[in-house]
């Protein structure tokens, strides 16, 4: 079975400061990582997906992940937090060999991030 | 591109009724999955409709239902209401086929489903 865990419920930061929300995983087979941040009264918003390849992937706002297989972490990273990054963010994962051509997303519990002004 | 379209964006019923929650994908998008959000729970696997067809199905009773059309618009059921189903209820799109492992899906702003 796959799974994701988020080990903060809460992330607190300082506007300009970097900020990390973390992620580990557990599946069977390759694992196909994603980040999707929620605002309050919305629903998901894609961030990025980590597939194959480079371990730092980009995403959208300024935002980036680093995949890391022997820690198996997958923690989302801004080298400089925003007032408006505040929101909650969560991490989700595929698995090929317990979804096969399912497109199941398993999500952690989810991290709210405050960003401080 | 116009984004995942659900509708309503927020119901209240009362337990023992039903309620049917629809949902548009993004043009071009042939599958549909829907999850269920509660602060309790986080966010859970309801179903996947691709082409029509069920392609997979969470851990939830079977009062939750739901079909895809010809247009791949999607529908969910939930019947004989109880209060735990309260909840957000978000549908995503995906295009379906090809590769899963590159396939993204794409949320919408969720239906408010309150149950009294």
């Amino acid at each position: 079975a796959q799974s994701v865990a988020q080990p903060e419920d809460q992330v607190n930061v300082a506007e300009g400061n970097p900020l990390t929300v973390k992620c580990t995983y557990s599946v069977s087979g390759n694992p196909y990582l994603f980040w999707y941040v929620q605002y309050p009264n919305r629903g998901l918003q894609f961030l990025l997906k980590y597939i194959t390849g480079d371990n730092l992937v980009k995403g959208s706002y300024g935002f980036e992940a680093e995949f890391n297989k022997s820690q198996t972490s997958f923690h989302l990273k801004k080298p400089s937090a925003l007032v408006s990054d505040s929101a909650l963010y969560f991490c989700a994962v595929r698995d090929l060999i317990s979804s096969g051509s399912a497109r199941q997303l398993t999500f952690g519990s989810g991290t709210q991030l405050t960003v401080l002004p | 591109k116009a984004g995942v379209t659900q509708t309503p964006r927020y119901l209240i019923k009362t337990r023992g009724q039903q309620v049917t929650l629809s949902c548009s994908p993004i043009s071009g998008h042939r599958s549909v999955s829907w999850y269920q959000q509660t602060p309790g729970q986080g966010l859970q696997f309801l179903f996947e409709y691709f082409s029509e067809t069920q392609r997979n199905k969470g851990n939830f009773p079977g009062r939750f239902s739901g079909r895809q059309f010809s247009n791949s618009r999607s529908e969910m059921n939930v019947s004989t209401l109880e209060l735990g189903d309260s909840a957000l209820y978000l549908c995503a799109s995906s295009f379906g086929g090809g590769s899963p492992s590159t396939d993204t899906q794409y949320f919408g702003p969720g239906t408010r489903l309150t149950v009294l």
